[in-house]
């Protein structure tokens, strides 16, 4: 099943506790993202990746990074969170540029 | 700065009758646009997309409208369902060259279809 996967569900962490959200695609997509999805703000892009390599910073980079060392995983790094990062996160994936995503089920994340 | 904008939070609308949810742009850069739905505990799910050089885009009971002029879209929902209860967000791509993989989204209008 063409599916774009991520792990944790749900996850609780304390301040300043490094934390890796992962996320895999099985459809061999060239185009990878990050989005947070915050009540009254929608989802706004974190980061995005066009290909193994090559990433870039979408609306709110800010405490975040991203790796894409191989083309189907994409993780979402948080070296020191805070709790401004609690939100629910989803992964996204996409072959084409003017194709729409294949999104992930997301992980809520609560940082206390 | 908000660059595309739902401004309807909700709307409710009866089993049969026509469900239309509007979206707003800023950014005229802005050359293909998509509409996501989305059911809780799940990622949003592609609906269906329309590119600038274009109208209107059908697709079975979805129908999106593209107003350039206004940077207005809609996405009309004949006859909508039960089924249809989600939240709806608009998205757009482009604007900088080098973007064409980044999604701008609205905040959602979550819309009710009631028996």
């Amino acid at each position: 099943e063409a599916q774009v996967t991520q792990n944790p569900r749900y996850l609780i962490t304390v301040t300043g506790k490094k934390l890796t959200v992962t996320c895999s695609q099985n459809m061999n997509h060239e185009y990878m993202s990050w989005y947070r999805q915050d009540p009254g703000l929608g989802l706004r892009q974190i980061y995005y990746s066009m290909n193994v390599e090559v990433t870039d910073k979408g609306d709110v980079p800010e405490g975040y990074k991203v790796s894409r060392k191989e083309k189907r995983n994409f993780p979402l790094i948080l070296e020191s969170p805070s709790p401004n990062q609690t939100s629910l996160y989803f992964c996204a994936s996409s072959w084409r540029a003017n194709y729409g995503y294949t999104f992930g089920s997301g992980t809520r994340l609560t940082v206390v | 700065d908000q660059q595309v904008k739902q401004n309807s939070p909700s709307l409710s609308v009866q089993e049969g009758r026509i469900s239309i949810l509007n979206c707003d742009y800023t950014n005229s850069m802005f050359d293909y646009f998509l509409w996501y739905k989305k059911y809780p505990a799940e990622g949003p799910t592609f609906l269906i997309s329309i590119s600038s050089i274009k109208d209107k885009n059908e697709d079975g009971r979805f129908t999106v409208f593209l107003n350039k002029s206004a940077k207005h879209l809609s996405l009309h929902i004949v006859p909508s369902q039960p089924g249809d209860s989600a939240v709806y967000f608009c998205a757009a791509k482009g604007g900088k060259t080098g973007t064409a993989s980044k999604l701008t989204f609205g905040t959602g209008t979550r819309l009710q279809v009631t028996l």
